[in-house]
């Protein structure tokens, strides 16, 4: 069974830094490549970052590009997400998604969800 | 990047047919946009329903079918029920492009 646990996320102020980590299993992980997807309260699934299996291709949406960092760990199964610079439009809760496919790819299309972490950027 | 439509709100009676739909500003969809379909009850995470148009993960109830419909890709539920109650997603791929999502359809049982 496939699982992703997503953790770090929490209240943070503007300007400030936090890093989100994805816990997977239950699958081969360096054949699948991952995606960070967010939703702001009452909003839709906008595409946050993605990262292929081997980690050498990796994808910002334009509302992060250059503050976010995605990076993975094939050894422990562990996809992250370092935000910096945070904004209050950053509020959202961050999911973890899986490709549907085993593929060397950034353009992920989602199989599997993690349960979501929440991210509040307030001062 | 295309803009992807669905409808805000749907409502549909206990027992009762519902049909979602999801268009591209780009033209008609077809099944080289390779639908998605996403699930997302009140306070959970999204869970896959459909992909590639009408093909079903194991967890798919059978009540649910995707389909083209006139256009755009459709998500069938016959036989609603009050789990059904949730905000569905669709997700279409474009070969010059990213995967876009559309804003999502609130359906109501009621």
């Amino acid at each position: 069974e496939v699982q992703l646990v997503e953790s770090g996320g929490g209240l943070e102020q503007p300007g400030g830094a936090l890093r989100l980590s994805c816990a997977a299993s239950g699958f081969t992980f360096n054949r699948y490549g991952m995606a960070w997807v967010r939703q702001a309260p009452g909003k839709g699934l906008e595409w946050v970052s993605a990262i292929s299996g081997t980690g050498d291709s990796t994808y910002y949406g334009d509302s992060v590009k250059g503050r976010f960092t995605i990076s993975r760990d094939n050894s422990k199964n562990t996809v992250y997400l370092q935000m910096n610079s945070l904004r209050p439009e950053d509020t959202a809760v961050y999911y973890c998604a899986k490709d549907r496919w085993a593929r060397e790819t950034t353009v992920v299309t989602p199989g599997d969800w993690g349960q979501g972490t929440l991210i509040t950027v307030s001062s | 990047q295309a803009v992807v439509t669905q409808e805000p709100s749907l409502t549909v009676s206990p027992g009762g047919t519902v049909t979602l739909t999801c268009g591209s500003s780009t033209g008609a969809v077809t099944s080289g946009h390779y639908p998605f379909w996403f699930q997302q009850r009140p306070g959970q995470a999204p869970r896959t329903l459909i992909y590639d148009t009408d093909a079903k993960e194991s967890w798919t109830p059978a009540r649910f079918s995707g389909s083209l419909l006139g256009g755009k890709a459709a998500l069938t539920l016959s036989g609603a029920q009050p789990e059904d109650e949730a905000q569905y997603h669709c997700l279409l791929s474009y070969s010059a492009g990213r995967p876009v999502f559309g804003g999502g359809t609130k359906l109501t049982v009621l």
